[in-house]
C-alpha cells in the first residue's frame, strides 16, 4: 500500500541533476512531495494534481502521471541545501488516512 | 498564519514509564491532526489521525493511545513505554477544507527509551 520510491539513495555533486520516482499500486488523485533535512521535521514542497500537472519550487519541479500512478521529482543544478530525505505522500481516496512513500536519501557534495 | 507546536522537544524515559506528548495548532480551526513515528534512519509511520474532537483512528500501536480533547489539541500517550517506542514523534495538521490533505509538521519530539 505504501508508495515505493526509487532510488533509495543518491549522491550528487553540486550542479548535477537528479530524478526521484514515486510509484503506487493504488490509484493516485494527488501526490505531495516533502523534504526532510537531518534531525528536522519534513517540509511540504509541492502538490501535484490529476492532469499531468507540473509544478516548481526553486529549481525543483515535479510531474504526475495518474494513469501510470507515478510521480517524479526533478532536481536541477543541485545545491548543497538540497541534501536530505525526500518523501512522496498522498491521502487514500475517500479517507483522511495519509501515507508516505519509502523515502529517498539525497546527498549533495561540494 | 498557522503554527503547530509540539513539546517537549526531547525526552529520555525508562522502560515501563508513562508518556504524554502534546501537539497544538494555532491559526486555523477544525484541522485534521496526525501523529507519526520515525525510527532512526527510517520512514514515516502513521500512528493515529483525527478529524474532530474525540474522533481517533488508530493505525498500528498497541501500547500507544491518542486523544483530542480540544479542536486544536492532539495528545499521544502510553501507560508503559517499550524500548521499541524510541524514535522521532511528529505531529502534523492538514486543512479540513482541503481534500488533498497535504501535511504540515510540527518540530517533533525525540524520544529515547532506556
Amino acid at each position: 500500500q505504501q508508495p515505493v520510491q526509487s532510488p533509495q539513495a543518491v549522491i550528487l555533486r553540486e550542479g548535477e541533476d537528479a530524478v526521484i520516482n514515486c510509484s503506487s499500486s493504488k490509484a493516485l488523485y494527488s501526490v505531495h512531495w516533502y523534504r526532510q533535512k537531518h534531525g528536522e521535521a519534513p517540509v511540504f514542497l509541492m502538490i501535484l494534481l490529476k492532469g499531468g500537472e507540473q509544478k516548481g519550487h526553486e529549481k525543483i519541479s515535479a510531474s504526475f502521471n495518474e494513469k501510470k500512478q507515478q510521480s517524479s521529482l526533478y532536481l536541477t543544478a543541485s545545491q548543497l541545501s538540497y541534501s536530505g530525505t525526500y518523501f512522496c505522500g498522498t491521502v487514500l481516496s475517500g479517507t483522511y488516512k495519509y501515507i508516505f512513500g519509502t523515502g529517498t536519501r539525497l546527498k549533495v557534495l561540494a | 498564519s498557522q503554527t503547530i507546536h509540539q513539546w517537549p522537544a526531547t525526552l529520555v524515559q525508562p522502560v515501563g514509564s508513562p508518556l504524554s506528548l502534546e501537539c497544538t495548532v494555532e491559526g486555523t480551526s477544525n484541522p485534521n491532526l496526525y501523529w507519526y513515528r520515525q525510527a532512526a534512519g527510517r520512514g514515516l509511520q502513521l500512528l493515529f489521525y483525527s478529524v474532530g474532537i474525540g474522533q481517533i483512528s488508530s493505525e498500528v500501536p498497541q501500547n500507544l493511545s491518542a486523544s483530542r480533547p480540544q479542536d486544536r489539541q492532539f495528545i499521544l500517550s502510553s501507560k508503559k513505554l517499550l524500548l521499541s517506542d524510541s524514535g522521532f514523534y511528529l505531529c502534523a495538521w492538514s486543512p479540513r477544507q482541503r481534500i488533498y490533505n497535504e501535511q504540515f509538521f510540527g518540530p517533533g519530539t525525540r524520544l529515547t527509551v532506556l
